[in-house]
């Protein structure tokens, strides 16, 4: 069965202060990695997709990156607006639907 | 705004009830896909259905289903409502069969409420 873990459960950080957000996953041959932001009271939105290990990438302040068992989100000075549910999802080859973690609700305070 | 549009945003009904979600999706769409959300789940995937055909069943409950109709808007049909079925419904569009790149457009949501 394929499975997400993404930690830490949440994370507050002052403006400007930057970190990095994991997810690991299990499946059984991966076909892609993504990440999708939720605000409240909304749906998902799509990040970025990863195929293989190695894989980077960018966009304004978040840069995503790729292993054979992990993945980071690194958010660079990050700003308020960057406040949001930070969600990772793989699909496995051969699969429809996507296999989603629990997410990372990231705080940034002014 | 992602495109996707669902009704209703809200449902408050009671146990044993029956209730249909809609989702039309972007213009151009031909996937829809449903997942649910909940507080202990996380987003679970239900079910997805390209041009009218079911294509995949995920973790869909045999008291729910759904149909995709001719003009590509789908409804999500949960019947003999439990408790344990509040949560938020979301469907979620694409123009290819399956989520090749992964970019689902998620719609707003419906969040059902069972007493």
């Amino acid at each position: 069965e394929d499975q997400v873990t993404q930690s830490p459960e949440a994370l507050r950080l002052q403006e400007g202060e930057s970190s990095s957000l994991n997810c690991s996953y299990t499946v059984s041959g991966l076909r892609g990695l993504f990440w999708y932001r939720q605000d409240p009271g909304k749906g998902p939105e799509f990040l970025f997709t990863l195929y293989s290990a190695g894989e980077e990438k960018e966009k304004e302040r978040l840069k995503a990156t790729l292993t054979k068992k992990e993945s980071f989100l690194h958010i660079t000075a990050p700003k308020p607006e960057d406040s949001a549910t930070y969600l990772c999802a793989v699909q496995a080859r051969g699969a429809d639907g996507l296999t989603f973690g629990k997410g990372t609700h990231l705080i940034i305070q002014p | 705004d992602s495109g996707v549009t669902q009704t209703p945003k809200h449902l408050i009904t009671a146990t044993g009830q029956r209730v249909t979600l809609r989702c039309s999706p972007r213009s151009g769409d031909l996937s829809v896909y449903w997942y649910q959300q909940s507080l202990d789940q996380g987003l679970q995937f239900l079910i997805h259905y390209y041009n009218g055909e079911e294509r995949a069943k995920g973790n869909i409950l045999e008291r729910f289903s759904a149909q995709q109709f001719p003009d590509l808007h789908s409804e999500l049909n949960l019947s003999s409502l439990e408790l344990g079925d509040s949560a938020l419904y979301f469907c979620a569009s694409s123009v290819l069969a399956g989520s090749n790149t992964g970019e689902l457009f998620f719609g707003e949501g419906s969040r059902l409420t069972v007493l």
